[in-house]
């Protein structure tokens, strides 16, 4: 049974560039949120799919954006890359639309380096 | 604002020895908690969570205690082993519409001497 996988592992992009993160869910996951994980810090949400919508977003600005298939799989999309974005992208998914007492199981991240 | 903060940020223990990792949590609304371990180049990894109805849970070799008056959670490690060495993170979820969100601290990295 496939846990969380994403793509691609490591990335380097340059100021003001463009980059597309991919994740696809643990296998009967429906919902998939996706953190920010700063060099020794804790993640940080970003925001939440469910039925391909957003559904809930943290406090990052509208640089980030993403999206949901109808086969669950997410995309991350950061447009106009900051050195500051440099960082350990994290998917997580959960089943039963996301409620309070399903636990979130994360990837192995994309690290994604901006120079 | 929400905030959830760990006591110590290093823990170092003997194999063997019992491990406990402290977690403070701010927000009252929190319902939810749980417990991740995090090693080096993985995302973080699912160890135990409880709910606010609750206050304490326990698993295999590890057990969750939840103090809400005071707003602390506990991480027990039994027998602690060198596989345990590792980042650990508490993390909440407020109620109501709060979904997936989740709150994380900063971490306690645990090191387990053979």
């Amino acid at each position: 049974d496939a846990g969380v996988t994403q793509s691609p592992t490591h990335l380097i992009k340059t100021r003001g560039q463009q980059v597309t993160l991919r994740c696809s869910p643990k296998s009967g996951h429906d919902t998939v949120s996706w953190y920010q994980q700063a060099l020794g810090q804790g993640p940080q949400f970003i925001f939440q799919y469910y039925e391909e919508e957003e559904r809930q977003r943290g406090n990052f600005p509208d640089r980030f954006s993403g999206h949901q298939f109808p086969n669950y799989s997410s995309e991350l999309n950061v447009n106009a890359l900051l050195l500051g974005d440099s960082a350990l992208y994290l998917c997580a998914s959960s089943s039963g639309g996301g409620i309070w007492n399903s636990p979130l199981h994360f990837g192995n991240g994309t690290r994604l380096t901006v120079t | 604002g929400e905030s959830v903060g760990l006591h110590l940020p290093t823990l170092s223990v003997q194999e063997g020895d019992n491990s406990i990792i402290n977690c403070a949590y701010s927000n009252s609304a929190s319902d939810y908690f749980i417990w991740y371990k995090q090693e080096s180049g993985k995302g973080p990894q699912f160890i135990i969570d409880i709910r606010s109805n609750m206050d304490k849970r326990q698993g295999q070799r590890v057990t969750v205690l939840l103090n809400k008056t005071v707003k602390h959670l506990s991480l027990q490690i039994a027998a602690t082993q060198p596989g345990d060495s590792a980042v650990y993170f508490c993390a909440e979820k407020a109620g109501g519409t709060s979904y997936g969100k989740l709150t994380f601290g900063q971490g306690t990295i645990l090191t387990v001497h053979p």
